[in-house]
């Protein structure tokens, strides 16, 4: 069973607001991900860190910004929320020494913005 | 950049029915695929994966995989499904060089009625 963690799982918040979804992973794996998923669409990755200090964007455009200060934890922040942004946001995190690509994923933060 | 097709977006199967999803990938180069699955309300986890070797790899639950290159297919089987096999299947495929972040399907729901 994978350890990773993602809080809030559900969070409903009027436009405007600044939210920051939480990413924790017990595993000290170096790489962690955000992929937006819609429903019925694929995950599109959005940000990613490949350790302390690193952060990369993905390929879909984001507003969201994300920070790595620790290995542990990847949290992503919106700093002004809107309707657009409503969606399901998933972290994941893989090993780096094997670098084989398989990622394990929390169970999701289903961000609604009216 | 790679893509990842899945031309199958709901498929509805009977108990003990035989099942094939489509996985068609574009990238020039050498990939490592995998399948994931998500089970209502739970995680994306793996099912199975190929780096290298023989090109029939075998996963939980009964699932395997073949990868066939010249086609650049990776179509996941099963020969009867059961009803807790209903889940959200993804494709995904990453480069074994360059950026290395996965790249998903848009996913196949499977629904099994008992």
């Amino acid at each position: 069973e994978a350890d990773i963690y993602q809080t809030p799982r559900y969070l409903v918040i009027g436009t405007g607001k600044k939210i920051t979804l939480e990413c924790s992973q017990t595993m000290g794996h170096d790489k962690m991900y955000w992929y937006q998923q819609d429903p019925g669409m694929e995950l599109h990755l959005i940000h990613y860190s490949y350790g302390v200090n690193s952060t990369e964007k993905g390929d879909l455009s984001s507003e969201s910004t994300v920070s790595r200060i620790r290995t542990e934890h990847f949290p992503l922040t919106l700093e002004s929320a809107r309707p657009s942004h409503t969606s399901q946001y998933l972290c994941a995190s893989s090993e780096s020494i094997t670098n084989t690509g398989e990622l394990f994923f929390g169970e999701g933060s289903r961000l609604t913005v009216l | 950049a790679q893509s990842v097709s899945q031309h199958n977006h709901h498929v509805i199967l009977s108990e003990a029915a035989s099942l094939e999803l489509g996985c068609n990938y574009s990238y020039g180069g050498t990939v490592n695929l995998f399948w994931y699955v998500q089970y209502p309300g739970q995680h994306l986890q793996l099912l199975l994966k190929y780096f290298s070797g023989d090109p029939l790899v075998k996963g939980i639950k009964g699932f395997e995989a073949e990868f066939i290159k010249s086609k650049f297919s990776f179509n996941l089987r099963k020969p009867s499904v059961q009803w807790s096999d209903t889940a959200e299947y993804f494709c995904a495929v990453i480069p074994d060089t360059g950026r290395r972040a996965l790249t998903f399907g848009s996913g196949t729901r499977l629904q099994v009625q008992p």
